[in-house]
């Protein structure tokens, strides 16, 4: 079956900081992959996401390539800021029937302090 | 559009009771699911629902049982609650199967004693 491995937390960085959150994963085909955040006391919201090989999700300065020859997804972060403290998670979905199930890792707790 | 909500926010159940979870959206979305997160564990998947009158089991389904008889609704009911069910948990959904974003739930977190 599916399964996401991502780094364990948590991580503590100074605000400026380089981030990266390792994620690698096991999956049939050729998965969707996704990062995803929760900020203390939320639900869920999609950070970025990747749909096939080589493609690179970006969104508020953090990206994430999927390499397909590692079976990666690292969420990466030129420089943290204090409001990005939280849990990222990172996910995959698989391709056709089951596109809309999601399998998600363990989470990493990121504080960034300043 | 108020998106996906959840009631109540908190509760505390004693050993053997039994309580619903609400879950509602206002996004027209045909998928819906029920996850619970533990401590350190990530998510699993409880329940889901591919539209009005059919749902499915996760991962996690037993001590859980499921409805869906409106596509803006679909509660999570728990019978017989045991302290193994102390967890948050969260409601989503998704426009349809070619959709990528879930949208979440502000979620709902139970304790069992």
């Amino acid at each position: 079956g599916n399964s996401v491995t991502q780094m364990e937390g948590p991580v503590t960085l100074s605000e400026e900081a380089f981030l990266t959150i390792n994620c690698t994963y096991t999956a049939t085909g050729y998965p969707s992959l996704f990062w995803y955040v929760q900020y203390p006391g939320e639900g869920l919201q999609l950070l970025l996401k990747a749909t096939k090989a080589d493609d690179k999700g970006s969104n508020k300065g953090f990206e994430a390539t999927y390499r397909k020859e590692t079976t990666s997804f690292h969420l990466e972060k030129g420089s943290v800021q204090v409001s990005d403290s939280a849990v990222y998670f990172c996910a995959l979905s698989g391709r056709g029937g089951s596109n809309y199930k999601l399998t998600f890792g363990k989470g990493t707790l990121l504080t960034v302090n300043p | 559009n108020a998106g996906v909500t959840q009631t109540p926010k908190f509760r505390i159940l004693k050993i053997g009771q039994s309580m619903t979870l609400q879950c509602t959206q206002d996004m027209n979305h045909n998928y819906m699911y029920w996850y619970r997160q533990d401590p350190g564990m990530g998510l699993k998947l409880i329940y889901y629902s591919v539209g009005a009158g059919i749902t499915d089991k996760g991962e996690v389904p037993n001590g859980y049982n499921v409805s869906r008889s409106t596509t803006e609704d679909f509660p999570l009911r728990l019978e017989l609650a045991a302290p193994s069910q102390t967890s948050v948990y969260f409601c989503a959904s998704i426009l349809s199967a070619d959709s990528y974003e879930q949208y979440f739930g502000p979620g709902t977190r139970l304790t069992v004693t």
